[in-house]
């Protein structure tokens, strides 16, 4: 059963430090999504990319925040520095070019104090 | 994308059908409706989408009207399992990567 997998599932920080967060999208999509809930704001779209490249990152806090795709099976996403305000759940998603569906991951769970 | 309404809860007694009512009235000719859930501290579900005619699947019935201005999404036999939050959801695809915009939802509680 193909998952996407998110690395870690759990991550405490102190504000100014850097957060990485990882995920690895099911084998052979070729469309990655990154995604950020909080209680107030629900889900928002941070970024996606499509074949490695990057197609919209609007959602995204320029200044601190970064997606990357060093290749197919890992997609990061980068806070430096981190605030208290970017404590939320980070979900990855990925999908297949031609299909409607998006697989979610279990999210990243992240808390700055 | 057009914007969905949904009721912020419902509930539904086990074994029932559960029918859950979104609005889009100002969707479209070539937006789909999609249907995703998200089960408490999981990652949002895909469950069905459509964009004129009825759908079937495994997990739910989509129904949406001739006008295509609202749908129903539709789980026959509602299980304590089905409790979650229901997203209802118009895009257009593919639109450079189909990105979704999610509301608020509808807060399913299915009761034994």
């Amino acid at each position: 059963d193909a998952r996407v997998t998110q690395t870690p599932r759990h991550k405490v920080t102190e504000m100014g430090q850097e957060v990485t967060m990882r995920c690895q999208p099911i084998l052979g999509h070729n469309t990655v999504f990154w995604y950020r809930q909080t209680m107030m704001q629900g889900l928002e779209l941070l970024a996606y990319f499509r074949n490695r490249a990057p197609l919209d990152d609007s959602g995204m806090p320029k200044d601190r925040f970064s997606a990357e795709m060093p290749d197919a099976t890992l997609a990061t996403l980068k806070i430096q520095p981190s605030e208290p305000r970017d404590s939320a759940v980070y979900f990855c998603a990925s999908g297949l070019g031609g299909r409607h569906e998006q697989y979610f991951g279990p999210g990243t769970r992240l808390t700055v104090t | 994308d057009a914007k969905t309404t949904q009721p912020t809860s419902m509930d539904c007694a086990e074994g029932r059908a559960a029918n859950l009512p979104c609005n889009h009235s100002t969707i479209s000719g070539n937006e789909y409706v999609y249907w995703y859930r998200q089960i408490h501290s999981q990652g949002p579900q895909y469950i069905i989408h459509g964009l004129k005619n009825n759908e079937t699947n495994e997990m739910a019935s989509l129904i949406i009207t001739e006008d295509r201005k609202s749908s129903t999404l539709i789980l026959p036999h509602a299980t304590l399992r089905d409790t979650a939050v229901y997203y209802c959801i118009v895009s257009v695809f593919p639109n450079a990567g189909n990105m979704l915009t999610f509301g608020g939802g509808t807060r399913l509680m299915v009761k034994p």
